[in-house]
């Protein structure tokens, strides 16, 4: 099993670019999970999927951050447009139904210049 | 409403030293009980978990951790601790009505020679 793909694995961009990161969760889990971990905030759960449908957004930041998951193997976290304070690095995790457990990838490192 | 603690944010052991990692959790039922490891640079790798049962679990690594619901803990141990144990270690609980996890601010733990 290759465990969770997260692309790309660094990113610098400068601010007011638009940022796409990549999510491939493990096959056959059923929930996503987007997280962003930052010194002063520590881990903070953005967004959570089931089955393709996002259930709790609540921790997206603000409307500059979107998610989608477009299908079971496949999701994007977008942010447009980036801003300094959006520097962090971005965890995204998946989970069987029913098991809890969270498997997470290796994360993205972003820097917004 | 849900949260963890854990209340030491560094701890410096000595190699070969014993290790304790306090973790107090807050939520009204039977939680989900988990520790997760993070190298530098790296994602967050599950060390052990507790669903029910024996309240005394094995992880990997050499880690175990008890479950004492009196007391609202889960702490980490480990009778000798290895250089490469140096990490960040997080506490995360999960209810049983829901898939999100309530992570902790994490403790720093440095290994010193």
């Amino acid at each position: 099993d290759a465990g969770v793909i997260q692309s790309p694995r660094h990113e610098v961009t400068e601010m007011g670019q638009e940022v796409t990161l990549r999510c491939k969760p493990i096959s056959g889990h059923d929930y996503l999970f987007w997280y962003r971990q930052t010194m002063m905030r520590g881990l903070e759960l953005l967004i959570y999927f089931n089955n393709n449908v996002p259930i709790d957004d609540s921790g997206m930041p603000e409307d500059r951050f979107s998610a989608k998951m477009p299908n079971a193997s496949f999701s994007t976290l977008k942010i447009q447009p980036s801003e300094p304070r959006d520097s962090a690095v971005y965890f995204c995790a998946s989970s069987p139904t029913g098991r809890k457990t969270q498997y997470f990838g290796p994360g993205t490192r972003l820097l917004v210049l | 409403a849900q949260s963890v603690t854990q209340p030491d944010i560094h701890i410096t052991v000595s190699e070969g030293a014993s290790l304790e990692l306090r973790c107090n959790y807050s939520y009204g039922a039977t939680p989900y009980l988990f520790w997760y490891v993070q190298s530098p640079g790296q994602g967050l790798q599950l060390l052990l978990k507790y669903f029910s049962g024996d309240t005394l679990v094995q992880g990997i690594k050499g880690f175990e951790a008890e479950f004492k619901r009196s007391q609202s803990s889960f702490n980490l141990r480990k009778p000798s601790v290895h250089w490469s144990d140096a990490a960040e270690y997080f506490c995360a609980v999960a209810t049983n009505t829901g898939n999100q996890f309530y992570f902790g601010t994490g403790t720093s733990l440095t290994v010193i020679p």
